[in-house]
């Protein structure tokens, strides 16, 4: 069965300091990796975008990275800021089935000062 | 350049009442996605088109849901009757293709069934 894991389920973490949030998946056949920042009230947004060749990705303050062997990825966040406060959502891309996306159930961070 | 967008922001109905959600992707993106995302979950697809072909809807449950995009651009989604449990957030979303293209989402829908 194509599933997406997150962990932790959720965070709090103070202004500036730095966090990871995992992603594990069991998605075949694969295409691509997806992370999205989803604010309270908003759609996703998205993050990074990695295919199976791609190890890390940054964007600003954001980095993730892939290991397609263990079917592991990471999204870690550098000297956190308030506005960082949000659900964070691992999606993995089919092969086939028209791209389907598969979603996790998403980290809850929150950043307080 | 315009994001995907959604109409109404919020709506509450009484069970059994029908309701009709509306979105109008960017322009050129074939491909347009229905989400349901209940309240501290991840987003389920409900629905997928391909310009104005459904690409999978196999969990939409067809007899209070249907979907149409006309002419390939907007889309709307329609529940009747609805359920206590359909109480939700639903997105749009939209991409240039289906395949490793990124999604767009708008700010969707909080429907409340009372």
């Amino acid at each position: 069965k194509n599933q997406v894991e997150q962990s932790p389920q959720s965070l709090i973490i103070l202004e500036g300091k730095n966090c990871t949030l995992q992603c594990n998946y069991t998605v075949s056949p694969f295409s691509n990796l997806r992370w999205y920042k989803q604010d309270t009230g908003r759609g996703p947004v998205s993050l990074t975008i990695m295919t199976f060749s791609e190890n890390t990705k940054s964007n600003g303050r954001y980095t993730a990275t892939l290991d397609a062997d263990t079917k592991q990825s990471s999204l870690h966040i550098t000297a956190s800021q308030l506005s960082d406060s949000a659900s964070y959502i691992c999606v993995v891309s089919l092969h086939n089935q028209g791209g389907k996306l598969i979603f996790g159930q998403g980290t809850e961070l929150s950043v307080k000062p | 350049e315009a994001g995907v967008a959604q109409s109404p922001r919020y709506k509450i109905i009484e069970k059994r009442q029908s309701v009709a959600f509306w979105c109008n992707p960017i322009s050129g993106h074939a491909t347009l996605y229905w989400y349901q995302q209940i309240l501290g979950q991840g987003p389920k697809l409900l629905i997928q088109f391909q310009n104005n072909g459904v690409v999978d809807d196999s969990q939409l449950p067809k007899d209070r849901f249907s979907a149409e995009r006309l002419k390939g651009v907007d889309s709307t989604l329609k529940i009747q009757p609805a359920k206590l449990e359909d109480s939700a957030v639903y997105l749009c979303a939209s991409s240039f293709q289906s395949m490793n293209t990124e999604a767009f989402f708008g700010q969707g829908t909080r429907l409340t069934v009372v």
